[in-house]
């Protein structure tokens, strides 16, 4: 009964490389969201997902950040181009559909660091 | 957007002492969480509240949906209390934003 996993729980990039980070949500989630986390401060929102589809990507910057979940396969967010700004712990969450049991759970995070 | 304010935004315990920390939120919601970071990163589920009183040994959340708020109480702290505690509201299609967190310290 594996939880939400991330990986890598570490990743290093020079600027200007491109960063893949996944999430597999927990078994029978459908529903994932990602969060970035810099040093002392709390958790900001990026983007919410569904199989297939973006819900909402309000707190996602327009240039150079993209996510998807797809049918098949983990959930991606993708930073390309990354800058030193860009270093921080990327979590997401996962849930279910079912408005009545939507408890959501978070993986353990990916500390990405940009040199 | 929905707005969630927590308080106090630190606190410094001495170990056996209790504390009660508070989450505001500006709109109606569909559900509530309490989670715990620890020192290392984790983010630990504490309670899972859209309204009414949880226990779960020394903590325990009481959520007032109609006055939008929840409360978390931690009783006879203990220094592995220490770490942030968000709370998260769920509204809308599942949507789920977060407080900015107490940082809580326990001290021996």
């Amino acid at each position: 009964n594996a939880g939400v996993m991330q990986n890598p729980r570490h990743l290093v990039r020079r600027r200007g490389q491109e960063a893949r980070l996944r999430c597999s949500p927990m078994k029978g989630h459908s529903h994932v969201y990602w969060y970035r986390q810099l040093p002392e401060e709390g958790l900001k929102f990026m983007v919410y997902l569904q199989k297939e589809n973006i819900i909402d990507e309000s707190g996602m910057p327009k240039e150079r950040f993209s996510a998807e979940f797809p049918k098949e396969g983990p959930s991606i967010l993708r930073i390309q181009q990354v800058v030193r700004g860009d270093s921080a712990a990327y979590f997401c969450a996962s849930s279910s559909y079912m408005p009545t049991n939507a408890e959501a759970f978070f993986g353990q995070g990916t500390r990405l660091t940009v040199v | 957007g929905i707005q969630v304010e927590q308080s106090p935004p630190d606190l410094i315990l001495q170990e056996g002492a209790n504390s009660t920390l508070r989450c505001n939120f500006s709109d109606s919601v569909n559900n509530l969480q309490w989670f715990h970071q620890n020192p290392w990163g984790q983010l630990i589920n504490l309670f899972y509240i859209p309204s009414g009183t949880k226990q779960n040994g020394r903590l325990s959340a009481t959520t007032v949906a109609t006055e939008r708020y929840s409360l978390l109480y931690i009783s006879s702290s203990q220094t592995t209390d220490s770490g942030v505690y968000f709370c998260a509201v769920i509204y809308n299609n599942n949507d789920m934003r977060f407080g900015a967190g107490t940082r809580l310290t326990v001290k021996p």
